[in-house]
Protein backbone atom coordinates (compact mmCIF):
# COMPACT_ATOMS: atom_id res chain seq x y z
CA UNK A 1 0.00 0.00 0.00
CA UNK A 2 1.34 3.46 -0.59
CA UNK A 3 0.87 6.66 1.92
CA UNK A 4 1.95 9.68 2.25
CA UNK A 5 2.99 11.63 5.62
CA UNK A 6 3.05 15.54 5.98
CA UNK A 7 5.03 15.81 9.37
CA UNK A 8 3.95 19.36 10.04
CA UNK A 9 0.35 20.44 9.97
CA UNK A 10 1.03 24.34 9.85
CA UNK A 11 4.50 26.07 9.14
CA UNK A 12 4.91 29.74 9.68
CA UNK A 13 8.44 31.20 8.52
CA UNK A 14 8.98 34.70 8.13
CA UNK A 15 9.36 36.35 4.40
CA UNK A 16 12.56 36.06 3.10
CA UNK A 17 13.54 32.97 4.96
CA UNK A 18 13.74 29.24 3.85
CA UNK A 19 10.79 27.02 4.12
CA UNK A 20 10.93 23.47 4.72
CA UNK A 21 8.23 21.31 4.26
CA UNK A 22 8.28 17.93 5.30
CA UNK A 23 7.01 14.68 3.66
CA UNK A 24 7.48 10.83 4.63
CA UNK A 25 5.94 8.09 2.23
CA UNK A 26 5.59 4.68 2.02
CA UNK A 27 5.43 2.57 -0.83
CA UNK A 28 6.11 -1.10 -2.03
CA UNK A 29 7.75 -0.20 -5.07
CA UNK A 30 10.05 2.91 -6.64
CA UNK A 31 7.05 5.76 -6.02
CA UNK A 32 6.39 8.59 -8.40
CA UNK A 33 5.91 11.54 -5.95
CA UNK A 34 4.39 14.60 -6.26
CA UNK A 35 3.72 18.04 -4.09
CA UNK A 36 0.64 19.99 -5.04
CA UNK A 37 0.23 23.89 -3.39
CA UNK A 38 -3.55 24.92 -3.13
CA UNK A 39 -4.76 28.69 -2.40
CA UNK A 40 -7.76 29.86 -1.33
CA UNK A 41 -10.37 29.08 -3.37
CA UNK A 42 -8.22 27.76 -5.86
CA UNK A 43 -7.81 24.39 -7.29
CA UNK A 44 -4.03 22.03 -6.78
CA UNK A 45 -1.35 23.57 -8.78
CA UNK A 46 1.53 20.84 -9.23
CA UNK A 47 4.81 22.39 -8.33
CA UNK A 48 6.96 19.49 -8.64
CA UNK A 49 7.01 15.75 -9.38
CA UNK A 50 9.81 12.91 -8.94
CA UNK A 51 9.41 9.68 -11.40
CA UNK A 52 12.44 7.95 -10.54
CA UNK A 53 14.94 10.60 -12.92
CA UNK A 54 17.00 13.20 -10.98
CA UNK A 55 16.79 12.89 -6.91
CA UNK A 56 16.60 16.80 -6.69
CA UNK A 57 13.64 17.60 -8.57
CA UNK A 58 13.13 21.74 -9.38
CA UNK A 59 9.76 23.09 -9.82
CA UNK A 60 8.00 26.10 -10.15
CA UNK A 61 8.36 29.50 -8.17
CA UNK A 62 11.65 28.56 -7.00
CA UNK A 63 10.39 25.03 -5.35
CA UNK A 64 12.68 22.15 -4.93
CA UNK A 65 12.61 18.50 -3.46
CA UNK A 66 15.05 15.72 -2.78
CA UNK A 67 13.82 12.67 -3.23
CA UNK A 68 15.81 10.11 -0.26
CA UNK A 69 15.21 6.60 -0.53
CA UNK A 70 17.33 5.79 2.45
CA UNK A 71 14.88 8.21 4.80
CA UNK A 72 11.51 7.42 2.67
CA UNK A 73 11.68 11.37 2.27
CA UNK A 74 10.29 14.06 -0.35
CA UNK A 75 11.24 17.58 1.47
CA UNK A 76 9.84 20.90 -0.04
CA UNK A 77 12.41 23.50 0.27
CA UNK A 78 12.75 26.93 -1.09
CA UNK A 79 15.18 29.17 -0.19
CA UNK A 80 13.62 32.54 0.46
CA UNK A 81 9.61 32.30 1.10
CA UNK A 82 8.08 35.44 -0.10
CA UNK A 83 4.38 36.21 0.97
CA UNK A 84 2.70 34.46 -2.23
CA UNK A 85 4.00 31.39 -1.23
CA UNK A 86 1.12 31.05 1.80
CA UNK A 87 -1.43 28.55 0.95
CA UNK A 88 -1.82 24.88 1.56
CA UNK A 89 0.59 22.42 0.32
CA UNK A 90 -0.16 18.74 -0.67
CA UNK A 91 2.53 16.12 -0.82
CA UNK A 92 0.91 12.84 -3.12
CA UNK A 93 1.85 9.48 -3.83
CA UNK A 94 1.16 8.00 -7.10
CA UNK A 95 -0.38 4.32 -6.95
CA UNK A 96 0.91 1.61 -8.55
CA UNK A 97 -1.44 1.01 -10.91
CA UNK A 98 -0.96 4.75 -12.00
CA UNK A 99 -4.78 5.70 -11.87
CA UNK A 100 -4.96 7.01 -8.03
CA UNK A 101 -3.31 9.77 -5.96
CA UNK A 102 -3.02 9.37 -2.50
CA UNK A 103 -2.77 12.49 -0.82
CA UNK A 104 -1.47 14.04 2.33
CA UNK A 105 -3.20 15.31 4.82
CA UNK A 106 -1.50 18.70 4.17
CA UNK A 107 0.57 21.71 5.53
CA UNK A 108 0.12 24.73 5.63
CA UNK A 109 2.04 27.43 4.85
CA UNK A 110 1.89 31.10 6.81
CA UNK A 111 4.55 33.93 5.70
CA UNK A 112 4.88 36.44 7.75
CA UNK A 113 5.56 39.79 6.78
CA UNK B 1 -4.54 25.33 -24.00
CA UNK B 2 -7.62 24.88 -22.23
CA UNK B 3 -7.12 23.82 -18.56
CA UNK B 4 -9.44 21.93 -16.36
CA UNK B 5 -12.76 23.11 -16.20
CA UNK B 6 -15.71 22.40 -13.46
CA UNK B 7 -19.25 22.87 -13.39
CA UNK B 8 -21.14 24.92 -11.51
CA UNK B 9 -18.45 26.31 -8.79
CA UNK B 10 -20.78 26.02 -6.09
CA UNK B 11 -24.39 23.95 -5.11
CA UNK B 12 -26.19 23.54 -2.34
CA UNK B 13 -28.38 20.95 -2.01
CA UNK B 14 -30.70 19.07 0.81
CA UNK B 15 -30.56 15.55 1.97
CA UNK B 16 -31.63 12.84 0.02
CA UNK B 17 -31.37 14.99 -3.46
CA UNK B 18 -29.60 13.78 -6.25
CA UNK B 19 -26.56 15.97 -7.77
CA UNK B 20 -24.60 15.72 -10.92
CA UNK B 21 -20.93 17.48 -11.23
CA UNK B 22 -19.43 18.49 -14.26
CA UNK B 23 -15.95 18.23 -15.73
CA UNK B 24 -13.96 18.96 -18.90
CA UNK B 25 -10.57 17.36 -18.97
CA UNK B 26 -7.88 19.33 -20.52
CA UNK B 27 -7.28 19.25 -24.06
CA UNK B 28 -5.43 16.44 -25.23
CA UNK B 29 -5.69 14.18 -21.97
CA UNK B 30 -8.46 11.09 -21.82
CA UNK B 31 -8.36 10.36 -18.76
CA UNK B 32 -10.30 11.74 -16.27
CA UNK B 33 -10.16 11.36 -11.70
CA UNK B 34 -12.87 12.83 -9.57
CA UNK B 35 -11.81 13.39 -5.54
CA UNK B 36 -13.65 14.95 -2.67
CA UNK B 37 -11.87 17.46 -0.39
CA UNK B 38 -13.45 17.44 3.01
CA UNK B 39 -12.91 20.63 5.13
CA UNK B 40 -9.61 20.88 6.55
CA UNK B 41 -8.30 17.22 4.74
CA UNK B 42 -6.65 16.13 1.75
CA UNK B 43 -8.42 15.27 -1.44
CA UNK B 44 -9.83 11.50 -1.35
CA UNK B 45 -9.91 9.43 -4.64
CA UNK B 46 -13.41 8.60 -6.17
CA UNK B 47 -12.79 7.07 -9.25
CA UNK B 48 -11.15 7.45 -12.41
CA UNK B 49 -12.72 6.98 -16.10
CA UNK B 50 -10.69 5.74 -19.00
CA UNK B 51 -11.87 5.88 -22.51
CA UNK B 52 -15.64 6.19 -21.10
CA UNK B 53 -14.68 3.25 -18.56
CA UNK B 54 -13.95 3.14 -15.11
CA UNK B 55 -10.68 2.28 -14.03
CA UNK B 56 -10.61 2.15 -10.61
CA UNK B 57 -12.48 2.94 -7.66
CA UNK B 58 -11.71 4.42 -4.17
CA UNK B 59 -13.53 4.18 -0.75
CA UNK B 60 -16.91 5.14 -1.63
CA UNK B 61 -20.54 3.94 -2.11
CA UNK B 62 -22.47 2.75 -4.99
CA UNK B 63 -24.44 6.01 -4.88
CA UNK B 64 -21.25 7.74 -6.24
CA UNK B 65 -20.90 7.23 -10.13
CA UNK B 66 -19.85 8.82 -13.16
CA UNK B 67 -19.61 8.56 -16.77
CA UNK B 68 -16.96 9.35 -19.31
CA UNK B 69 -18.19 10.83 -22.87
CA UNK B 70 -16.43 9.98 -25.89
CA UNK B 71 -14.67 13.84 -26.14
CA UNK B 72 -13.31 13.03 -22.76
CA UNK B 73 -15.37 15.53 -20.61
CA UNK B 74 -17.05 13.23 -17.63
CA UNK B 75 -19.71 13.59 -14.93
CA UNK B 76 -19.89 12.82 -11.24
CA UNK B 77 -23.05 11.89 -9.91
CA UNK B 78 -23.93 11.76 -6.37
CA UNK B 79 -27.45 9.75 -5.42
CA UNK B 80 -29.45 9.99 -1.67
CA UNK B 81 -27.39 13.00 -0.42
CA UNK B 82 -25.82 12.81 2.78
CA UNK B 83 -24.64 15.82 5.07
CA UNK B 84 -21.31 14.32 4.91
CA UNK B 85 -21.55 14.63 1.02
CA UNK B 86 -20.66 18.23 1.94
CA UNK B 87 -17.27 18.68 0.27
CA UNK B 88 -15.27 20.02 -2.77
CA UNK B 89 -15.32 17.97 -5.84
CA UNK B 90 -12.01 18.11 -7.44
CA UNK B 91 -11.90 16.81 -11.22
CA UNK B 92 -8.01 16.03 -12.55
CA UNK B 93 -7.04 15.10 -16.21
CA UNK B 94 -4.28 13.48 -17.37
CA UNK B 95 -3.06 12.20 -20.69
CA UNK B 96 -2.38 8.75 -21.95
CA UNK B 97 0.25 8.37 -24.86
CA UNK B 98 -0.48 6.06 -27.33
CA UNK B 99 3.17 4.61 -27.59
CA UNK B 100 4.91 6.58 -24.87
CA UNK B 101 2.76 4.74 -21.96
CA UNK B 102 1.63 6.83 -19.40
CA UNK B 103 2.12 10.60 -18.05
CA UNK B 104 0.23 10.24 -14.59
CA UNK B 105 0.69 13.66 -13.65
CA UNK B 106 -2.79 14.52 -13.08
CA UNK B 107 -4.00 18.30 -13.41
CA UNK B 108 -6.85 19.61 -11.19
CA UNK B 109 -9.57 21.99 -11.97
CA UNK B 110 -11.10 24.97 -9.60
CA UNK B 111 -13.63 22.64 -8.40
CA UNK B 112 -17.07 22.47 -7.02
CA UNK B 113 -18.31 23.14 -3.46
CA UNK B 114 -21.17 21.27 -2.50
CA UNK B 115 -23.05 21.71 0.54
CA UNK B 116 -25.46 19.51 1.42
CA UNK B 117 -28.55 21.14 4.20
Amino acid sequence: AQSVTQLDSHVSVSEGTPVLLRCNYSSSYSPSLFWYVQHPNKGLQLLLKYTSAATLVKGINGFEAEFKKSETSFHLTKPSAHMSDAAEYFCVVRSNTGNQFYFGTGTSLTVIP
Amino acid sequence: ETGVTQSPTHLIKTRGQQVTLRCSSQSGHNTVSWYQQALGQGPQFIFQYYREEENGRGNFPPRFSGLQFPNYSSELNVNALELDDSALYLCASSPHLIGAGWDHTQYFGPGTRLTVL
